[in-house]
Formats: C-alpha cells, sequence, structure tokens
C-alpha cells in the first residue's frame, strides 16, 4: 500500500536548535518525494523534492531508500519556521499521497 | 510566479444546498485536482483531471461531487448537496505533465463551512 507516514504531531524547539522532521513512506516503485510547507491556513507551498537535491531556507532532505525515508532537517531553527510541514509521494501522475502533517514550533 | 487562483475565499452554505468552487489552473498546465483538509486533519486527494475528463478519483469523491472544465481557464468542483461533513479547506492544484522533477502548484484554498 502507498503511504505516507508523519509519526510527529507537534514539535517544539527552541530558535537555534536543530530540526528533524520524521517521514516514512511505503511505495512499491520509484519514489519521489516532496516536502509542502504551510503557514498559517495559507496554501501549500512546495518546499523540496528530493530529485533537485535542493536546500531551501536551510532545509535540506535526504531520500534513504533502505530505510524509507525522507526526512527534513535545518540545523539552526528560526522563528519563521513555525509552520505545518507535509510530506508527500507522488503516486504516478494523477495524485499526491500526505502524511499527516507536523506542526513545528520554534520557541524563542 | 505564475499561480492557482481559487475563488472563493471562504464561502457559508446551508446544509443542503450546492455549492461550486472556482479554479483558475497555471495557464500551460495539464493536469488538474481537487484535494480537501478537514480542520485539524490531512490533506486529502479528491479527484485528478486530465484531457477534459476525470483521470483518478478517491472514495471521497461520490455522486455528490462533480468536476467540470466549462471553459479554457476555469476548473470547478461542485459539491450538489451540502453535508455538515463537507466543511473543508478545499485546494485546487495544477500541474504541467512534464518530466518527472517537476511538482503541482496548490491554490490558497476555498474554506467551505456548512451550517
Amino acid at each position: 500500500a502507498q503511504r505516507v507516514t508523519q509519526p510527529e504531531k507537534l514539535l517544539s524547539v527552541f530558535k537555534g536548535a536543530p530540526v528533524e522532521l520524521k517521514c516514512n513512506y511505503s511505495y512499491s516503485g520509484s519514489p519521489e518525494l516532496f516536502w509542502y510547507v504551510q503557514y498559517s491556513r495559507q496554501r501549500l507551498q512546495l518546499l523540496l523534492r528530493h530529485i533537485s537535491r535542493e536546500s531551501i531556507k536551510g532545509f535540506t532532505a535526504d531520500l534513504n531508500k533502505g530505510e524509507t525515508s525522507f526526512h527534513l532537517k535545518k540545523p539552526f531553527a528560526q522563528e519563521e519556521d513555525s509552520a505545518m510541514y507535509y510530506c508527500a509521494l507522488r503516486s504516478g501522475t494523477y495524485k499526491y499521497i500526505f502524511g499527516t502533517g507536523t506542526r513545528l514550533k520554534v520557541l524563542a | 510566479e505564475p499561480e492557482v487562483t481559487q475563488t472563493p475565499s471562504h464561502q457559508v452554505t446551508q446544509m443542503g444546498q450546492e455549492v461550486i468552487l472556482r479554479c483558475v489552473p497555471i495557464s500551460n498546465h495539464l493536469y488538474f485536482y481537487w484535494y480537501r483538509q478537514i480542520l485539524g486533519q490531512k490533506v486529502e486527494f479528491l479527484v485528478s483531471f486530465y484531457n477534459n475528463e476525470i483521470s483518478e478519483k478517491s472514495e471521497i469523491f461520490d455522486d455528490q461531487f462533480s468536476v467540470e472544465r466549462p471553459d479554457g481557464s476555469n476548473f470547478t468542483l461542485k459539491i450538489r448537496s451540502t453535508k455538515l461533513e463537507d466543511s473543508a479547506m478545499y485546494f485546487c492544484a495544477s500541474y504541467s505533465g512534464q518530466s518527472s522533477g517537476n511538482t503541482i502548484y496548490f491554490g490558497e484554498g476555498s474554506w467551505l463551512t456548512v451550517v
């Protein structure tokens, strides 16, 4: 079954602390994984896609096929990083499967 | 940067009424989607649309729902007889259809409240 799991509903860290948002997936084919961010009831915005291997706003994510994970990391959290973060798996062309999301709260 | 736009941003409707949510996808995109997010829950796939027909739909997308691309630009979601549990944020999204590595782009959402 195709599934995305984000085990933490809420993650609170202090400003300047490292952040790791966990994502595990289940997919039979070659996965395409993404991280989306949603600030306070705004639109979902693409943060990262694993194919690009880019770093956006200091966030990085590495696809680990052995562990079927795509954890999102940032070495030093900032207050403006507070948001909902969704890991997503692209299932063919037609749909994305989202995890349940992790709310990141960065405390001053 | 081009954006997916949605109207209305918020609609309150009475149970049993019909609702149409409108979306203008990015102009050169070929695939269109509706997703739903009930308050506090995850984003759920409803339906995808390509070449003027539904490509895939989820179990949520029952006979109460329909989608249409009435002209070259709009993409609508109709809920024929709304229920309380239809209250959610509805996101439209579009995708270019080009090679992998691209992604879908979401609109800001239409918040539907059924009372």
